[in-house]
Parts: structure tokens; sequence; C-alpha cells
């Protein structure tokens, strides 16, 4: 079945780590996005990719990062420069075709 | 500024009767609009789109929703709720380019 898998699906931190959520979709679509969601604050778009070998910032990239080496896979990094990183993660793909993305299952991350 | 506001963060309804969750967008995200429908930990699901023609929109689960333009309105109903309807609702919508924009959520919880 085509679909995008996100994991783990919890994670826990240490304060001054770093850590990467995994990405992967097998829906050949070039568009990829990472949001962040806070309850009461809806989604945050943390960064896209519109293809492989580029990526751009969305609204909330500070102490985040992304990689786009091949299109199937786009893994978001939570660096220690994130203050507040903990928060539930998702991950969405969106083809040249389609009007709507379409989303992973999420990872919850927390820092403790 | 482009925008989605959803009116109600949380709206509580007994089973079988009828709800409205209201969404109103700024005319620069008014290309595409879209409901989601997430449930605890988990993705967001399409429950349907709006791109053109006919105004009211059918989707699935039973929902449908209608585009206003004169109100820049985007509304969900369900003329019978269930149970299973209880999730977190998500009213978004896009414009030509790549970012899709969010409103911050309304809870729907079904009583029994």
């Amino acid at each position: 079945d085509g679909g995008i898998t996100q994991s783990p699906k919890y994670l826990f931190r240490k304060e001054g780590q770093n850590v990467t959520l995994s990405c992967e979709q097998n829906l050949n679509h070039d568009a990829m996005y990472w949001y962040r969601q806070d309850p009461g604050q809806g989604l945050r778009l943390i960064y896209y990719s519109q293809i492989v070998n580029d990526f751009q910032k969305g609204d909330i990239a500070e102490g985040y990062s992304v990689s786009r080496e091949k299109k199937e896979s786009f893994p978001l990094t939570v660096t220690s420069a994130q203050k507040n990183p903990t928060a539930f993660y998702l991950c969405a793909s969106r083809g040249p075709t389609n009007t709507e993305a379409f989303f992973g299952q999420g990872t919850r991350l927390t820092v403790v | 500024a482009q925008s989605v506001t959803q009116l109600d963060s949380q709206v509580p309804v007994f089973e079988e009767a009828p709800v409205e969750l209201r969404c109103n967008y700024s005319s620069s995200v008014s290309v595409y609009l879209f409901w989601y429908v997430q449930y605890p930990n988990q993705g967001l699901q399409l429950l349907l789109k709006y791109l053109s023609g006919s105004t009211l929109v059918k989707g699935i689960n039973g929902f449908e929703a209608e585009f206003n333009k004169s109100q820049t309105s985007f509304h969900l109903r369900k003329p019978s709720v269930h149970i299973s309807d209880t999730a977190e609702y998500f009213c978004a919508g896009r414009t030509g380019g790549f970012k899709t924009i969010f409103g911050a959520g309304t809870r729907l919880f079904v009583k029994a």
C-alpha cells in the first residue's frame, strides 16, 4: 500500500541532544513537508521541499534542520538549539496532480 | 495576510444532533479549501475539498461543506453525528503555491 511512514511513533530526548525523525513515502510525490503541532495552535510549517536536493524554511525553522537526498525520504533533525521541542510532528507529501497533502501518523517527541 | 480562522475551539454536541464547525478564510488562500479530521495521536485525514464548481461539497463519513465567497466562509456540517465523530477538525487553504495554511482546529466532542 502506498503511504507515508513516520518513525518512531514516540521519542524521548534529553535536553541538549539532537534527534532525527524519519519520514518515508512511496507515493512518488515530489513535495514533502514537516509540521509541528501544539495544542490549540494548529499546524505550523517547519520546512518543505519541492524537489530532491532542495528545501526551504517554513514559518518556524529555527532549531531544526532537514535533508532531501532521496525523493522518498525527508528526515527532520531537532537540534539542541530548539528551545521547546516537545510537540507532535507531522510529515506530509503532495504529488503534482494532487491539490491536497497526505499525512503520516506523526511522531510525538518529549524532552525529559 | 494569508489566514484561516476556525471560530470555535471546542464544540460539544449530543449524539444524533446536527453540527456545524465554522471556518473563515482570507481571500489569498481561497483557491483550494480543505477540511481534515485528526483522531488522537494520528495524522490528518482528508474529509473533503473545494476546488471550483458547485459550492456544496460532499465528503466522507457524511460530512459536507459549503463554500461562500461573499462571506469568505467554508463551514463544515453533518446532519446527525455519532460518537465515532469525536475528533479534532482542521480547516485549511492553499493558493497555487506550495504552502497550505491551517486553522487552529476545532475539537468536536460527541456525547451519548
